[in-house]
């Protein structure tokens, strides 16, 4: 159980384009999301964090209006990467949480990441 | 299907105890394995191993990866409350990170 999709896996498009990147929870409700982007050197940034209905909230220095996130069920949130760019190219992970049973904090389940590709 | 898994899921230990967390995977196109520590937002990253038998340390934590028998251990020795965290292991193909679902360490004084 907690398997957590991205589609695609890989995208490659030219700059000016907007690419849209799905994060599914297959087999359980989550009740939050979050976004990262993964660095050269493995770091993984935390972009922002959704949750279902609501609107997601930003990390610092992350703009809103070029990394939308609709999170539009328990089980499915999106990151548009909207007029794209060769610097947006990166590793995007997205992350699942649910309340452990039995525990007093958030399972936090990692989808397989998508690798975006700017030209 | 590309698999990571971390034993044990949760360990509690006294302050001053040494700890090994487990990491096994079975990942396509293995590239690499990398640990992070989780303790609030985004996962810190502890270390990369691509070579299999190479000790990589950063103070009080060593990490080591057979690629033969396709397993990982982070070591922590002298531990600390600050070492209470959730310990995550992925591993790396051509184009996936896989992660294993981590080691809840709970260090108690």
């Amino acid at each position: 159980g907690a398997v957590v999709s991205q589609h695609p896996s890989r995208v490659i498009c030219k700059s000016g384009t907007s690419v849209k990147i799905e994060c599914r929870s297959l087999d359980f409700q989550a009740t939050t999301m979050f976004w990262y982007r993964q660095f050269p050197k493995q770091s993984l940034m935390l972009m922002a964090t959704s949750n279902e209905g609501s609107k997601a909230t930003y990390e610092q220095g992350v703009e809103k209006d070029k990394f939308l996130i609709n999170h539009a069920s328990l089980t499915l949130s999106t990151l548009t990467v909207t007029s794209a760019h060769p610097e947006d190219s990166s590793f995007y992970i997205c992350s699942a949480g649910r309340r452990g049973a039995g525990l007093s904090y958030n399972e936090q389940f990692f989808g397989p990441g998508t690798r975006l590709t700017v030209l | 299907e590309d698999k990571v898994v971390q034993s044990p899921l949760s360990l509690v230990v006294h302050e001053g105890d040494t700890v090994t967390l487990n990491c096994s995977y079975e990942v396509t196109n293995f590239r690499s394995l990398l640990w992070y520590k989780q303790e609030k937002k985004a996962p810190t990253f502890l270390f990369m191993l691509t070579s299999s038998g190479i000790e990589k340390k950063s103070g009080r934590l060593s990490s080591i990866l057979d690629k033969k028998e396709l397993f990982s251990i982070l070591n922590i020795t002298a531990t600390q409350t600050g070492d209470s965290a959730i310990y995550l292991c992925a591993g790396a193909g051509s184009y996936q990170l896989t992660f294993g679902k981590g080691t809840k360490l709970s260090v108690i004084p």
